[in-house]
């Protein structure tokens, strides 16, 4: 069956490293892979979609990688601020379905501590 | 761009009452339209999506439905809510060209 793992439930980090969250996925072929944010209570918003031929992706402190023969990928944050406290969710495009559906991994919740 | 206004932000059912949670789109059109639900500490988990007026697919068999009634509204609805029906629904869009979702800000059901 179809599966996708997000290393963790809990990261904390002191502020100023790297933190570095992993999405591991089974059973899929995804055409990209996707990044979001959720704050507590509040919907997750989009941050960073990196295509199955493209091997990292880069966004201000925000970078992304994707290996398809690992079958994963890795989101880091450097730099880490109090204000990256947030849980980080990946999300894959599952490949049937004409509504480019996308399946959630259930998330890592990093604290950064002052 | 592309936002979603959802309402209400809480609600309170007793077991057995009707659900409806609306959700409207503005700043695209033809968008895809999703309802998904997340149970505490828990991953989003997709219940209907939406592809055009009328058009509804359901992931999940369940006591809840969903309609489409306009281009870029969403609803969700229950006949007699359960207690398992309690969580934090989202509702989602995405547009023809940029492939994020827009999230709604969520209602958060508690079913007593």
């Amino acid at each position: 069956s179809q599966k996708i793992e997000q290393n963790s439930e809990a990261l904390n980090i002191q502020e100023g490293k790297t933190a570095t969250l992993t999405c591991n996925y089974t059973n899929y072929s995804p055409a990209y892979l996707q990044w979001y944010r959720q704050d507590p209570g509040r919907g997750p918003v989009f941050l960073l979609l990196i295509r199955e031929n493209e091997k990292e992706k880069r966004k201000e402190r925000l970078k992304v990688t994707f290996d398809t023969t690992l079958k994963q990928s890795l989101f880091h944050i450097t730099a880490s601020q109090p204000a990256d406290s947030a849980t980080y969710l990946c999300a894959l495009r599952i490949s049937s379905g004409s509504a480019r559906q996308l399946t959630f991994g259930s998330g890592t919740q990093l604290t950064v501590l002052p | 761009s592309q936002t979603i206004h959802q309402w209400p932000a809480t609600l309170v059912q007793p077991v057995g009452s009707p659900l409806s949670l609306e959700c409207t789109v503005e700043g695209t059109s033809n968008p895809n339209l999703y309802w998904y639900r997340q149970a505490a500490g828990r991953g989003l988990q997709l219940l209907f999506y939406s592809v055009g007026i009328g058009q509804i697919s359901s992931e999940v068999p369940q006591n809840l439905s969903a309609s489409r009634p306009q281009d870029r509204q969403f609803i969700l609805s229950s006949k007699k809510l359960l207690l398992s029906d309690s969580g934090f629904y989202l509702c989602a869009c995405q547009g023809q060209s940029f492939y994020g979702y827009t999230f709604g800000s969520g209602t958060r059901l508690t079913v007593v």
